[in-house]
């Protein structure tokens, strides 16, 4: 089972700040990669799939780079609604299933 | 608009059974495949089970291997999580999610807004 390890579990920023978030997989998953970002309360939201493609909606200041083992997701400046749990996610070939990361916290200083 | 709503969650005794239901709408449900993921209080994301778009093929987490099924009715646009022998570590809000194509591969891009389930005597 491919293992998704997030650095750091906690990043504490400023709005207007970059926050750059890691996302390494114990075995590479190619560019079969997604960030989702979880705010208290609710449900999780897909930010970035492909590693590097922003889904519908999403602002253009979340950007997604990586492939094989070693992602990132950059948030280039900070909007107060940005501060949330991020989590990276893989999947398996079906039916196997997904993993998620263990999530970093974006936290306001 | 394409929405997912979970029910069925509520307080169990260890050792007892629960139905979860995920009510599909906006969207052709049957095109599908679909997700369980759950939530543990202060923790992070889960996966528990997954059903292919006609319900011919499923997958478990071994967490839940063996105690919770997963199912679907195309015909009542709901996905299904039969869960028993139920354990004080299953205590989460779980969350139906959709599978979709999107570029290079699949992602879950709708989610529902959970439902919760406690385990305690």
């Amino acid at each position: 089972e491919i293992v998704l390890t997030q650095s750091p579990a906690t990043l504490s920023l400023s709005p207007g700040e970059r926050a750059t978030l890691s996302c390494r997989a114990s075995q590479s998953v190619s560019s079969y990669l997604a960030w989702y970002q979880q705010k208290p309360g609710q449900a999780p939201r897909l930010l970035i799939y492909d590693a590097s493609n922003r889904a519908t909606g999403i602002p253009a200041r979340f950007s997604g780079s990586g492939s094989g083992t070693d992602f990132t997701l950059t948030i280039s400046s900070l909007e107060p609604e940005d501060f949330a749990v991020y989590y990276c996610q893989q999947r398996s070939n079906w039916p196997r299933g997904y993993t998620f990361g263990q999530g970093t916290k974006l936290e306001i200083k | 608009e394409v929405q997912l709503v979970e029910s069925g969650g509520g307080l169990v005794q260890p050792g007892g059974s629960l139905r979860l239901s995920c009510a599909a709408s906006g969207f052709t449900f049957s095109s599908y495949a679909m997700h369980w993921v759950r939530q543990a209080p202060g923790k992070g994301l889960e996966y528990v089970s997954a059903i292919s778009s006609n319900g011919g093929s499923t997958y478990y987490a071994n967490s839940v291997k063996g105690r919770f099924t997963i199912s679907r009715d195309n015909s009542k646009n709901t996905l299904y999580l039969q869960m028993g022998s139920l354990r004080a570590e299953d205590m989460a809000v779980y969350y139906c999610a959709r599978d979709r194509p999107l570029g290079l591969y699949y992602y879950m891009d709708v989610w529902g807004k959970g439902t919760t389930v406690t385990v305690s005597s």
